[in-house]
């Protein structure tokens, strides 16, 4: 069974500081992603990666970073909060590329005063 | 780039009656297009994908209908219970996944 973990469900942060987002997954899959979620805006995607050190710009990347040392570890960074990116960010992965299911965490909600 | 639509935002039903959601997208090439359902609180989880080479899949009480013609595909419940109310995201793929924007799906008993 996929597990898809990260690293906070809740986190507060203040405006102007750095926050890293952290996602691991246990199955091996070649792929990940970052998405925020917003309501009346679905699922956006932030970056994505199909592979160690590679990394893909999604929809929405502006404010984002992201990294992947690890096959198993997708960070998304906030090199400097703002309001505006209070959100759900939720990590998936998945095994095959763009046609494949996608096992997602639980999501973290960000609040940014 | 893909642009998926979605609706209704909100639907209501009373239990046994059936629910249908609708989506349509932009990119022709987009040939995987799966449904995920997220309960309150928690993660979206795949229920049901259909790729572009079949018309209909049916699993259990769900179903995905897709016309590739007007780009457009459906989920529909029959028969639905409490347990199905959530929020239902379809999705289109050629290369990366685009939702729409979700339907809240509540099932009254």
């Amino acid at each position: 069974d996929v597990k898809v973990t990260q690293s906070s469900r809740y986190l507060v942060k203040r405006t102007g500081e750095k926050v890293f987002l952290e996602c691991v997954q246990d199955m091996d899959h070649e792929n990940m992603f970052w998405y925020r979620q917003d309501p009346g805006l679905g699922l956006r995607l932030i970056y994505f990666s199909y592979d160690v050190k590679m990394k893909e710009k999604g929809d929405i990347p502006e404010g984002y970073s992201v990294s992947r040392e690890k096959k198993e570890r997708f960070s998304l960074i906030l090199e400097s909060a703002s309001t505006n990116q209070t959100s759900m960010y939720l990590c998936a992965s998945s095994l095959l590329q763009g046609k494949d299911t996608q096992y997602f965490g639980p999501g973290t909600r960000l609040t940014v005063l | 780039g893909e642009n998926v639509e979605q609706h209704p935002s909100t639907l209501s039903v009373q239990e046994g009656d059936s629910a249908v959601i609708k989506c349509t997208y932009s990119d022709s090439a987009s040939n995987y297009f799966p449904w995920y359902k997220q309960e309150l609180g928690k993660r979206p989880q795949l229920i049901i994908d259909i790729r572009s080479n079949v018309g209909e899949k049916k699993d259990q009480r769900i179903a995905v209908t897709l016309n590739k013609t007007a780009k457009h595909f459906s989920l529909h419940i029959t028969e639905t219970q409490p347990e199905d109310s959530a929020v239902y995201f379809c999705a289109a793929s050629f290369q990366k996944l685009v939702f729409g924007t979700g339907t809240r799906l509540l099932v009254s008993p």
